[in-house]
């Protein structure tokens, strides 16, 4: 069955570090989105993106983020200098139309330390 | 605005009882979504119901819709311990956008 992969699993980043979590979403998608959720609270929107560009961005989603589709099967959230606050697991979704069922991945565990 | 919360937050049952937990939203929907989450793992999705749909079932699940009401609700009947998760509803706007609620954490004890 098709799935929604992400790398790394678990990545550990020195604050003011630049990190790039990795989405390899289901083929025939064409709406791709980043949720974050740090520990214990609930899952937060933070950018959908479709035919390569931005459609929504949450307040979360400022300057030191960016996402980016570098080919045909990868899609990329980086963080450019990280703050302790952005650790939270960061999940990729992915959906064929814009109103149907999101696909998410197993998810990425950033620590800043 | 807060979307999507639900409640009990927490839920504690045997194995072979019914869970209902529900959700509440505030503003208009195109569909309402469904998603379980074991501790520390990533979503699965369970159940889409759209916002012309009143119930939907999914083997022993079943998902009721009030668009009147603005709530949801989602019934496992005959639970098993490997139901043990979070859930949570999640509502779609045109774009696709899920805005999730806190969830509710289902503890199934055999």
């Amino acid at each position: 069955e098709p799935e929604v992969t992400q790398t790394p699993s678990h990545q550990v980043t020195q604050m003011g570090q630049e990190v790039i979590l990795r989405c390899v979403p289901i083929s025939n998608h064409l709406y791709f989105y980043w949720y974050r959720q740090i520990l214990g609270q609930k899952v937060e929107f933070l950018v959908s993106f479709y035919n390569n560009e931005i459609s929504e961005k949450s307040e979360i989603f400022d300057d030191q983020f960016s996402v980016e589709r570098p080919d045909g099967s990868n899609f990329t959230l980086k963080i450019r200098s990280t703050k302790l606050e952005d650790s939270a697991m960061y999940f990729c979704a992915s959906s064929e139309v814009g109103r149907g069922t999101a696909f998410f991945g197993q998810g990425t565990r950033l620590t800043v330390v | 605005s807060q979307q999507g919360e639900e409640d009990p937050q927490a839920l504690s049952i045997q194995e072979g009882e019914n869970a209902t937990m529900n959700c509440s939203y505030k503003t208009s929907i195109n569909n309402l979504q469904w998603y379980r989450q074991n501790s520390g793992r990533g979503l699965v999705h369970l159940i889409l119901i759209r916002s012309n749909e009143r119930e939907k079932h999914s083997g022993r699940l079943r998902v009721t819709l009030d668009t009147s009401k603005k709530s949801s609700s989602l019934l496992i009947t005959a639970s098993r311990a490997a139901d043990t998760a979070s859930y949570f509803c999640a509502t779609t706007d045109s774009w696709g956008k899920l805005q999730f609620g806190a969830g509710t954490q289902v503890v199934v004890t055999p």
